[in-house]
């Protein structure tokens, strides 16, 4: 059982450049997130999904835009990347919104140059 | 507002020692509540939730609860330096909002061999 995957681990991105970060979960959860985390700034929340073809924003969207297509996928697009968007990212799912908590992806640490 | 409070550390107990973590939250209503373990470099775990008032136990973890006073603890019986790690602590706010959990910005345990 894969659980949540995410794809890929590590990026270097030049400024201005765009790229989608991959998530995918097998466990037949409606509920996903992306989230990124900054050193000592915790997780905040970039957008979520309720379910296919159903998405918004959280805390901090811009930059940012997703799309979910299937119920396993849900992957996150940044366009003409911004040092700022330096972070790790992580994807998550979940049974219902979150009651029972969440299952994190492994992280995909993106650097902006 | 939406604002869960932990103290940052770092946290150092001796190894055989109680780690006690503690963690507060504003929004009143809030039905359930989580803890998070994330090593340096990897994504969170989860190693504890609980919905009611009291006490619940899961090997050496014991997740303590006090809805009146807005707070949820985290002790650690008999410390091993494995559980050295960042912990956050995650709560589902009231209503049917499908934005998920709330994280504190974690605190980091030591523990000293």
């Amino acid at each position: 059982n894969a659980g949540v995957t995410q794809t890929p681990k590590f990026r270097i991105l030049k400024i201005g450049q765009s790229m989608t970060l991959q998530c995918a979960q097998d466990m037949n959860h409606n509920y996903m997130y992306w989230y990124r985390q900054d050193p000592g700034m915790g997780l905040k929340l970039i957008y979520y999904s309720v379910g296919a073809g159903i998405t918004d924003k959280g805390e901090v969207p811009n930059g940012y835009n997703v799309s979910r297509s299937t119920t396993e996928d849900f992957p996150l697009r940044l366009e003409l990347a911004a040092p700022s968007q330096t972070s790790v990212y992580f994807c998550a799912s979940s049974y219902g919104a979150g009651i029972s908590g969440y299952t994190f992806g492994s992280g995909t640490r993106l650097t902006v140059v | 507002q939406k604002e869960v409070e932990q103290n940052s550390g770092p946290l150092s107990v001796p190894e055989g020692a109680i780690a006690s973590l503690n963690c507060t939250y504003s929004d009143r209503g809030s039905q359930s509540f989580f803890w998070y373990r994330q090593y340096s470099g990897k994504s969170p775990e989860l190693i504890m939730s609980i919905y009611s008032n009291g006490d619940k136990e899961d090997g050496r973890f014991t997740a303590q609860l006090n809805k009146a006073s807005q707070y949820v603890s985290l002790l650690i019986r008999d410390s091993q330096p494995s559980d050295s790690a960042t912990y956050l602590c995650a709560v589902k706010p009231p209503g049917g909002g499908a934005d998920g959990l709330t994280f504190g910005k974690g605190t980091h345990l030591i523990i000293q061999p």
